[in-house]
């Protein structure tokens, strides 16, 4: 199975910071990983899928890229409603999914 | 509105049953693969199992495989999760999520709780 790793476990940014959040897969996933959002007691919201294409409706602040197994998770300016934890999910076989560890991100 | 509803949680016994549903609402649930993921208390996000929009298909987490069985039913709009031999580690929130963008889970049920306890 693929594995995903993610990093940090815990970010802390002020607000107008520019924060980054990586996963790297174990193996080549064709640029199939999504980005979520989730808040307490909430459902996760996609931000971003295909690596790097941005969900209707998110932020432009919000932004995804990749370089072969590594992939990052860029919020350009960091604003109070940012706070939550981010999950990367690897899709690339409907047999498997996997998701990463998350990144709780808390707001100096 | 587009939506997932869910319904069928709730506190069951060590070795015992459920069967936790996700109703489309807005949207036509056939035309997509469909999804289940988990999350413990305090814990990330666990892939549970996928199911294709006919139904004739379905994949599991190794670990669930044997116990958990996803269905749907086009005709009502609807996706199933049928867990069996419970445990205490099965104590959760269950999602059922869609995968509206090429497997990237878009739209999301608002949750479900599974306690698993005697």
């Amino acid at each position: 199975d693929i594995q995903v790793t993610q990093s940090p476990s815990i970010l802390s940014a002020s607000v107008g910071d520019r924060v980054t959040i990586t996963c790297r897969a174990s193996q080549n996933i064709n640029s199939w990983l999504a980005w979520y959002q989730q808040k307490p007691g909430k459902a996760p919201k996609l931000l971003i899928y295909k690596a790097s294409t941005l969900e209707s409706g998110v932020p432009s602040r919000f932004s995804g890229s990749e370089s072969g197994t590594e992939f990052t998770l860029t919020i350009g300016s960091l604003q109070p409603d940012d706070s939550a934890t981010y999950y990367c999910h690897q899709y690339n076989s409907y047999s498997s999914y996997t998701f990463g560890q998350g990144t709780k991100l808390e707001i100096k | 509105e587009v939506q997932l509803v869910q319904s069928g949680g709730g506190l069951v016994q060590p070795g015992g049953f459920l069967r936790l549903s996700c109703t489309a609402s807005g949207f036509t649930l056939p035309n997509y693969y469909m999804t289940w993921v988990r999350q413990s208390p305090g814990e990330g996000l666990q892939w549970v199992a996928n199911i294709n929009p006919d139904g004739t298909d379905t994949f599991y987490v190794n670990s669930l495989r044997g116990r958990f069985t996803i269905s749907r039913d086009n005709t009502k709009n609807s996706l199933f999760l049928q867990m069996n031999s419970l445990r205490a580690g099965d104590t959760a929130v269950y999602y059922c999520a869609s995968g509206g963008k090429l497997g990237a889970l878009d739209l999301w049920g608002q949750g479900t709780e599974v306690v698993v306890s005697s």
